[in-house]
């Protein structure tokens, strides 16, 4: 298994662009997160959605973000128009069940920059 | 409010040597509490996982005791090498709620 896929690894992009991140869980992981890590927060949980679904986006800072997960094998996470302030590694993690209990999986994370 | 605080912040080390991270919360009631290590420029990797009735749980030279009647937790790193060189995250698990992170600290091993 080849664990969480996320592309890109690192992206910089102008303020006002639109930015996709993207990731693909492991198959047969029926939970998704996104994550965002900043050196001031720590790691942060923008949404996750269980079976495709969103169940909790009560993390995502306002609504220049948006979420998707049009299937199982993949979801993206997009920001539109994106601020400079948005700069920050944003996580992808799937697992198994809503809860911590049987471990997450984290991608390597798309390094964001935004100048 | 659920909170995880991690000490030290940061800590230098010489091969070799042992060390322990500590990890306090006021997470109540919890499912598990873990302990990743995550690489520069990696995602984080569990290392252990203790649900709130165990005391200790080891992976190799990792070794992690919970004491529940203090919310706390601490991860002993025996015979530090250069590759334990990582932050180390505290993560409690409410019962039915979102994930609780510590800061992490930061280790450098040094040769």
């Amino acid at each position: 298994d080849a664990g969480v896929i996320q592309s890109p690894r690192h992206e910089v992009t102008e303020m006002g662009q639109e930015v996709t991140l993207r990731c693909k869980p492991i198959s047969g992981h029926n939970s998704l997160f996104w994550y965002r890590q900043t050196m001031m927060r720590g790691l942060e949980l923008l949404i996750y959605f269980n079976n495709n679904v969103p169940i909790d986006d009560s993390g995502m800072p306002e609504d220049r973000f948006s979420a998707k997960m049009p299937n199982a094998s993949f979801s993206t996470l997009k920001i539109q128009p994106s601020e400079p302030r948005d700069s920050a590694v944003y996580f992808c993690a799937s697992s198994l069940g809503r809860q911590n209990n049987y471990g997450y999986t984290f991608g390597s994370g798309t390094r964001l920059t935004v100048v | 409010k659920n909170q995880v605080e991690q000490s030290p912040q940061s800590l230098i080390i010489l091969e070799g040597k042992n060390c322990t991270l500590q990890c306090n919360y006021t997470v109540s009631p919890f499912s598990n509490l873990r302990w990743y290590k995550q690489d520069t420029g990696r995602g984080p990797v569990s290392l252990t996982i203790m649900t709130f009735s165990e005391n200790t749980k080891s992976n190799g030279r990792y070794t992690a005791t919970l004491d529940a009647d203090t919310k706390q937790s601490s991860l002993h790193i025996t015979a530090s090498q250069l590759s334990d060189s990582a932050s180390y995250i505290c993560v409690v698990t409410p019962y039915g709620n979102k994930l609780v992170f510590g800061a992490g600290t930061i280790l450098r091993v040094k040769s």
